[in-house]
């Protein structure tokens, strides 16, 4: 069974540019997260999708961000336009069940590096 | 709200040597889990074990354990005959079961563990 899949490993990118981030969870997996790590600090919660639901968005940091979970399947993130805050590594993670001790499964991350 | 907190921000250790991490969690729930992943050099996060606020009865699983101790909220994992292949950044993690955060892992820092051969 595949794991989680994330897409690009890294990016780099210039201030003021545009940069889309995509997830593919583990196949059946209706509950999908986003985190983020910045150097040196903890992974931070940024939203949870149920299907095609978002059910949690508050760890979004801005407006700048948009996530889509088109169909219920894989997800994307957006960043528009990027800032240097923005810098760190984007995880992405899928479960089957949103309550319960069912644990995540996270994919490798996209470090993303906005100069 | 939620909290945990991973005073070891590095711990080095020659190979063979026991090394214990700590975390310290905090919330108001009465039904929580308690994780601990791994993010070997390769980055991607590996999940270990986990613990049901429910029980408290400690494991031993292969060179790992636990002690998960409710009266102090702590959730130690311990590493017996640490091994060169153990080195990685390792994160407590915690989920409620209820309210409008359900569902996310709330992390600690993480300790980066070294293992010299």
């Amino acid at each position: 069974e595949a794991g989680v899949t994330q897409f690009p490993s890294h990016s780099v990118i210039e201030k003021g540019q545009t940069v889309t981030l995509r997830c593919d969870p583990i196949s059946g997996h209706d509950n999908l997260y986003w985190y983020r790590r910045v150097m040196g600090k903890e992974i931070k919660f940024l939203l949870h999708f149920v299907k095609e639901s978002k059910q949690d968005e508050s760890g979004m940091p801005n407006n700048r961000f948009l996530a889509e979970r088109t169909g219920g399947t894989y997800s994307t993130l957006k960043v528009q336009p990027a800032e240097l805050e923005d810098s760190g590594v984007y995880f992405c993670a899928s479960s089957q069940e949103t309550r319960g001790p069912h644990e995540q499964y996270f994919g490798p991350g996209t470090r993303l590096t906005v100069t | 709200a939620q909290k945990v907190t991973q005073a070891q921000t590095e711990i080095s250790v020659v190979e063979k040597e026991d090394v214990t991490l700590d975390c310290v969690y905090e919330t108001r729930d009465t039904t929580y889990y308690l994780f601990w992943y791994k993010q070997p050099p390769s980055g991607e996060l590996v999940f270990l074990i986990r613990r049901n606020s429910f029980d408290e009865q400690n494991e031993i699983s292969g060179r790992y354990s636990w002690n998960f101790q409710k009266s102090t909220s702590s959730f130690n994992f311990t590493i017996t005959a640490s091994q060169v292949v153990d080195s990685a950044v390792y994160f407590c993690a915690l989920k409620a079961d209820r309210g409008s955060t359900l569902g996310r892992l709330y992390f600690g820092r993480g300790t980066q563990l070294t293992v010299w051969p």
